[in-house]
């Protein structure tokens, strides 16, 4: 089983929809958990931390479910811009060493 | 402006020739990271470092080395023995504690010839 797991999609959703993905994680240890963009061909940015009462950032909302050891995220009114993979990172349960381990990535495609 | 600075963007390597891929940073960061991407794959970990003079190897470490002679910077060599280098290399840094995420240069692209 991989560390972490998420479906790579593609989702295809028109404008202003509402997406969630989901992903999940192997290690029950893992403390740190984040949501990272990444456009084609460029570097990972950090979207948002995700925390244990779940957070909100605008359009995006991360939830955490440690009891059954996965991680969502909700985009509401996507954009065109909104276009990218996104990817799911977990600490890999060592809190003195700050190993991220990435999933593969969701790729999200919004049209107009 | 604070951030990480990948060089170069493009990098093409021979047989049997050693390649350096530049990594700075003015983030004041102590950790420094790594990672390899490859097509359809998730970024593994080459080699991380946590102080100046200190490094440990990340899951995929064979074929490589680095040094970390200053806070700054932590440069990577592709050796000769790295069989499959073609791939997006990535350069991190972070504050070394469990729940601060990484922050990422824009990455060098490595073919070979």
């Amino acid at each position: 089983r991989k560390e972490v797991e998420q479906d790579p999609g593609p989702f295809n959703v028109p404008e202003g929809a509402t997406v969630a993905f989901n992903c999940t994680y192997s290690n029950s240890a893992s403390q740190s958990f984040f949501w990272y963009r990444q456009d084609c061909r460029k570097e990972p940015k950090l979207l948002m931390s995700v925390y244990s009462s779940g957070n909100e950032d605008g359009r995006f909302t991360a939830q955490l479910n440690r009891a059954s050891q996965y991680i969502s995220l909700l985009i509401r009114d996507s954009k065109l811009s909104d276009s990218a993979t996104y990817l799911c990172v977990v600490n890999g349960g060592d809190t003195g060493f700050q190993k991220l381990v990435f999933g593969t990535g969701t790729r999200l495609l919004v049209s107009p | 402006d604070g951030g990480i600075t990948q060089s170069p963007k493009y990098l093409f390597r021979k047989e049997g020739q050693n390649v350096t891929l530049s990594c700075e940073q003015n983030l004041n960061h102590d950790a420094m990271y790594w990672y390899r991407q490859d097509p359809g794959q998730g970024l593994r970990l080459i080699y991380y470092s946590q102080i100046v003079n200190d490094f440990q190897k990340g899951d995929i470490a064979e074929g490589y080395s680095v040094s970390r002679e200053k806070k700054e910077s932590f440069p990577l060599t592709v050796t000769s023995a790295q069989k499959n280098p073609t791939a997006f290399y990535l350069c991190a840094s972070s504050i070394w504690q469990g729940d601060q995420p990484q922050h990422f240069g824009d990455g060098t692209r490595l073919s070979i010839l």
